[in-house]
């Protein structure tokens, strides 16, 4: 199995800030990866699909980037409604998740 | 407006089974993969399993924490997804998540609200 280790697991942050979460793959996935976001009681929302893709609808403060093994999500500048938390996916074998990251707001 | 509604959780026995259902709408439902995914209490997501499309044969994927213990069908005339769930074990106490995997990448684009499963004596 493919396994992704996304960090940091937690981060706090100032509105308007730059916030950056990583997900390394195990081994080579191209660009399989995707990222979510997760808000308390919600069902997760796909944000960035293919590494780099923004989804439909999706503010353009979100971004993604990488290839092969190590991947990036950004996010611009910090939001109080982006209190959240964020999954990598890859999809290169079967699916799997990272272990999250759980923004907030300093 | 896409929806997806699922169903069937509840409180089962260690042992036991339990059938989860999702109704889904808005969309051409046989066109699409369809997952599973479920995340345990105060803990992330874990994919379970995935059905493909008539094209592709119906055929499925699982995780391997419950292959050979879960089965993920569909029936198409109805819109309908199901995970059959055998063999519970405590661990596996979540909330199911039914998702549509996209039409143009293998993301998940649309989510059902989850039904809570508990397995617990």
């Amino acid at each position: 199995d493919i396994q992704m280790t996304q960090s940091p697991s937690s981060l706090s942050a100032s509105v308007g800030d730059r916030v950056t979460i990583t997900c390394q793959a195990s081994q080579d996935i191209s660009n399989y990866l995707n990222w979510y976001q997760q808000k308390p009681g919600k069902a997760p929302k796909l944000l960035i699909y293919d590494a780099s893709n923004l989804e439909t609808g999706v503010p353009s403060r979100f971004s993604g980037s990488g290839s092969g093994t190590d991947f990036t999500f950004t996010i611009s500048s910090l939001q109080p409604e982006d209190i959240a938390t964020y999954y990598c996916q890859q999809y290169d074998n079967l699916p799997f998740f990272g272990g999250g990251t759980k923004v907030e707001i300093k | 407006e896409v929806q997806l509604v699922e169903s069937g959780g509840g409180l089962v026995q260690p042992g036991g089974s339990l059938r989860l259902s999702c109704a889904a709408s808005g969309f051409t439902f046989s066109d699409h993969y369809m997952d599973w995914v479920r995340q345990a209490p105060g803990k992330g997501l874990e994919w379970v399993g995935r059905t493909r499309n008539k094209a592709n044969s119906y055929t499925t994927e699982y995780a391997a924490s419950v292959k050979g213990r879960f089965t993920i069908s569909r029936d198409d005339s109805k819109n309908s997804l199901y995970l059959q769930m055998n063999s519970l074990k405590t661990e596996d106490t979540a909330v199911y998540y039914c998702a549509r995997v996209t039409g143009y990448s293998y993301g998940l684009d649309y989510w059902g609200q989850g039904t809570l499963v508990t397995v617990s004596s």
